[in-house]
C-alpha cells in the first residue's frame, strides 16, 4: 500500500518567516495530494490540494509543489502568522477510496 | 451549518467495558470513515463506508466494529476496549468515495482513554 513520509515532525518559525513541510510517497500511481490543517481541539481541515497533472498551486500565502519523478511534494507557507500554528498533515491517493496520511508536522509560529 | 458531529468528546473507560462513539453528518454524504490519531503515526483509517449497509476495513480494524444503517450515522463500537485503543478518534465524511472529488469533512474528535 501507499506509504507517506512527512518531515519535519516539528517546526518552529519566527513570525513573518517562511515554513516548508516536505512529504514523500511510495506509490507512483498516486495522483491526488491534499494538505490538511488541524487546529488545537478540532478536526483536520483541507487547506490546499494538488493533482498529478499540475506542478505547483498557490492560494494566498500557501503553496504546494509536486515533483512526480522524485515522488515528493511540499507545502510552503510564506509570511507566517500566529494563526498558522497548527498540525499539518499531507496525504496521497490514487483517486480511489483510500487516502494515506503522513505523520503530521507541528508548526509553531513565534511572535 | 454543514458539520460532522461526534459524541462524546472525551471518554474514560475501563478495559473490557463495551462503548460506542457516535458520528452523524448532515451533508447527505455517501462516504464516511473513522480514523485514529496517535503521536508519530498520523491518521490511520479504521473502517470506512461507501454507502448504507456497505462497510469495509481500513488499515487498523482490529478491535473495532462499525455499522451504517442510515446514511447520516456511522457509529464506532469497541466491544472490549483495551489500553492500546487509547487514542484520539475522528469521524469524517465526503460526498464521493473517490478521493479528490471533494474534501474530507472531519468531526472535532473523541479523546478515548482505556485504563
Amino acid at each position: 500500500g501507499e506509504n507517506v513520509e512527512q518531515h519535519p515532525s516539528t517546526l518552529s518559525v519566527q513570525e513573518g518567516d517562511s515554513a516548508v513541510i516536505k512529504c514523500t510517497y511510495s506509490d507512483s500511481a498516486s495522483n491526488y495530494f491534499p494538505w490538511y490543517k488541524q487546529e488545537l481541539g478540532k478536526g483536520p481541515q483541507l487547506i490546499i490540494d494538488i493533482r498529478s497533472n499540475v506542478g505547483e498551486k498557490k492560494d494566498q500565502r500557501i503553496a504546494v509543489t509536486l515533483n512526480k519523478t522524485a515522488k515528493h511534494f511540499s507545502l510552503h507557507i510564506t509570511e507566517t502568522q500566529p494563526e498558522d500554528s497548527a498540525v499539518y498533515f499531507c496525504a496521497a491517493s490514487k483517486g480511489d477510496y483510500k487516502l494515506s496520511f503522513g505523520a503530521g508536522t507541528t508548526v509553531t509560529v513565534r511572535a | 451549518e454543514a458539520q460532522v458531529t461526534q459524541n462524546p468528546r472525551y471518554l474514560i473507560t475501563v478495559t473490557g467495558k463495551k462503548l460506542t462513539v457516535t458520528c452523524s453528518q448532515n451533508m447527505n454524504h455517501e462516504y464516511m470513515s473513522w480514523y485514529r490519531q496517535d503521536p508519530g503515526l498520523g491518521l490511520r483509517q479504521i473502517y470506512y463506508s461507501m454507502n448504507v449497509e456497505v462497510t469495509d476495513k481500513g488499515d487498523v480494524p482490529e478491535g473495532y466494529k462499525v455499522s451504517r444503517k442510515e446514511k447520516r450515522n456511522f457509529p464506532l463500537i469497541l466491544e472490549s476496549p483495551s489500553p492500546n485503543q487509547t487514542s484520539l478518534y475522528f469521524c469524517a465524511s465526503s460526498f464521493d468515495k473517490r478521493q479528490g472529488r471533494g474534501p474530507l469533512h472531519f468531526g472535532n474528535g473523541t479523546r478515548l482513554t482505556v485504563t
